[in-house]
Order: C-alpha cells, then sequence, then structure tokens
C-alpha cells in the first residue's frame, strides 16, 4: 500500500527562525513529489520535484528531493507569521497522489 | 474559469439521505480528481478522471460512492445513503496534463456533515 509519512506533526517557531520539514514515501511506480500549503482551505501548490538532488526554490522557501533514500525536506529560512499553515507532502504515480497528514507549522511573532 | 469552483460549499444531510456535490475544473483541463479529507488528515484519493474516462476509482470506499464526468468537464460525486463517517471536506482538482504527476490546482472543497 502506498505511503507518505511527514515529520514533525508539528513545530512552533518564533519569526526569523529557518524550519526543516522531512517527507518520506513509498509509492509503488513514482512519478514526482509535491508540496502544498494548507491554510484552513484548499491546498496551494508550492513545488514539484522530479529529480534527486536538484534543489527548487521559490523565495524564502526550498526543497529537495533524494530518489534513493525516498525523501524529501521542504526548508523555509527567516519564518514569517504568515507562513502559518499545515505543509502536505504527496507522492504522485502517472495517476493518484498520495498525501502525508501534514506538518502543522505555527511561526509566532 | 479562474479557478476550481465546487458546490455547495458546505452540506448538512441526514443519515440515509444522498447527495450530490460538484466540481467545475478549470477551463481546458484534462485531468481531474477527487480526495475526501478529514479532520487533521491529509487528502485521500477517491477517485481520477481523463476528459470523461474514469481511469482509477480504487479509493473509493464503498459502493454508496459514484463519480461522473460525462462531458469531461464538470464532475459530480454521488453519496448514497450517506453515514457518519462519510463527514468531511471533499475537495476536487485538476490539472493540464493527462498524467496526474503534475501541478494539481484544488478547490476550495465542499464541507459535508452527516447528521
Amino acid at each position: 500500500e502506498d505511503k507518505v509519512v511527514q515529520s514533525p506533526l508539528s513545530l512552533v517557531v518564533h519569526e526569523g527562525d529557518t524550519v526543516t520539514l522531512n517527507c518520506s514515501y513509498e509509492v509503488t511506480n513514482f512519478r514526482s513529489l509535491l508540496w502544498y500549503k494548507q491554510e484552513k482551505k484548499a491546498p496551494t501548490f508550492l513545488f514539484m520535484l522530479t529529480s534527486s538532488g536538484i534543489e527548487k526554490k521559490s523565495g524564502r522557501l526550498s526543497s529537495i528531493l533524494d530518489k534513493k533514500e525516498l525523501f524529501s525536506i521542504l526548508n523555509i529560512t527567516a519564518t514569517q507569521t504568515g507562513d502559518s499553515a499545515v505543509y502536505l507532502c504527496a507522492a504522485a504515480d502517472a495517476g493518484k497522489s498520495t498525501f502525508g497528514d501534514g506538518t502543522t507549522l505555527t511561526v509566532k511573532p | 474559469g479562474a479557478g476550481v469552483s465546487q458546490s455547495p460549499r458546505y452540506k448538512v444531510a441526514k443519515r440515509g439521505q444522498d447527495v450530490a456535490l460538484r466540481c467545475d475544473p478549470i477551463s481546458g483541463h484534462v485531468s481531474l480528481f477527487w480526495y475526501q479529507q478529514a479532520l487533521g488528515q491529509g487528502p485521500e484519493f477517491l477517485t481520477y478522471f481523463q476528459n470523461e474516462a474514469q481511469l482509477d476509482k480504487s479509493g473509493l470506499p464503498s459502493d454508496r460512492f459514484f463519480a461522473e464526468r460525462p462531458e469531461g468537464s464538470v464532475s459530480t460525486l454521488k453519496i448514497q445513503r450517506t453515514q457518519q463517517e462519510d463527514s468531511a471536506v471533499y475537495l476536487c482538482a485538476s490539472s493540464s496534463r493527462a498524467w496526474g504527476a503534475d501541478t494539481q490546482y484544488f478547490g476550495p472543497g465542499t464541507r459535508l456533515t452527516v447528521l
């Protein structure tokens, strides 16, 4: 059975801190790893990763995939209160995506 | 349209009632997905359409759940004889690619409460 596990389940930091969110996966016919941000509504897309070792960056957020170890991380530097959300990781085959249960990040002022 | 829309946004049903949830994907998007999200959990895959063809329905939890996309655009998820365990947010997502491992754009969801 396909499985995605995220850690930690929750995290509380102060503004300016750097955080690392983890995602491990076991998916048959894996094609890509996706990160989403969910703030009390629909998940919004952050990154899609298909190749190992190539970092993707968007502002203060970055992510990398290790297809050998079946692992991805999402880094957020200089966190802001607006980064508070649930961060979801999903591993996709050619059709469906299997999601983890998310990491709840709370950034305090 | 500008994004994926879903209706209704909220639905309260009495146990045993049938419900129908609608999804309007982004215009021209080939792939459409339905997910069920329980409180505090990630979305769980229900079913996947490529145009009008339902290519994967392995996530539908029982034969009370049925989805269709007859013209390859709007989709409806129907739940018959609703049970309390069906209470969840039902998310629809669409993608421009003909295969799923790409960016999916999510709708706001329908929150179903079964009393």
